[in-house]
């Protein structure tokens, strides 16, 4: 099966730096993708991560390390628009439909 | 926006009833899907379609049915809603794989069940 864990709340202020982490579980691997969903909304997509290494847009960062099973988003420059939950998720049995992790809940104050 | 919607947007209804939710896509993608999404647990995959009759299982699908007979529509059905089942269901659609599987999710569907 796969499974994925990420931590479930992360609060930091605006103008910092936060790093949110996944760990996955895979019988093959994909490729990791990052969705955000703010209180009431859908999901949105982040950035996707196939090959090893950093993926930078804009104040967005998303890297993996398939070796390690793992990878992370990094969020420069909070702001308060930020304060969402973020998703990383995997492909299901190698196709298209994702499974998702239990998302994080980042909470971003002045 | 990708063109997505759901219908009902909110539906309420009690326990044994059958309850049809749709989706409608004017993207004309291949690919749509329906994920369930409770406190706790985040997005789970229901069922999904890769094309017009082509259907699969998610994580998730016991209690459910779909039918997709038209490439714009995708139909999630509970033959028998039960408590359990309450929950915001989404729809989402994507191209192909070589967009990096990213998903165009619709606004959802809360669905309440007595």
């Amino acid at each position: 099966g796969q499974s994925l864990e990420q931590p479930s709340e992360v609060t930091a202020v605006e103008g910092a730096i936060v790093q949110i982490n996944c760990t996955y579980q895979t019988s093959g691997f994909y490729g990791l993708s990052w969705y955000q969903q703010h209180d009431g909304g859908a999901p949105t997509f982040l950035s996707y991560n196939a090959l090893d290494g950093l993926e930078e847009t804009g104040r967005f960062s998303s890297f993996l390390s398939r070796s390690d099973s793992y990878g992370y988003l990094l969020l420069q420059e909070l702001q308060m628009k930020d304060s969402a939950s973020y998703f990383c998720a995997v492909p299901h049995q190698a196709g298209t439909a994702l499974i998702f992790g239990k998302g994080t809940t980042l909470s971003v104050s002045s | 926006d990708a063109g997505i919607t759901q219908s009902p947007r909110h539906k309420v209804t009690e326990t044994g009833t059958p309850v049809t939710l749709r989706c409608h896509q004017t993207e004309n993608h291949r690919y749509m899907y329906w994920y369930r999404q409770d406190p706790g647990h985040g997005l789970r995959l229901i069922h999904y379609s890769y094309g017009v009759k082509d259907t699969d299982k998610g994580e998730v699908s016991d209690g459910y049915s779909v039918s997709r007979s038209k490439t714009e529509d995708f139909l999630l059905t509970l033959e028998s809603a039960t408590s359990s089942q309450t929950s915001v269901y989404f729809c989402a659609i994507s191209e192909d794989r070589g967009s990096g599987n990213e998903q165009f999710f619709g606004p959802g569907t809360r669905l309440t069940v007595l």
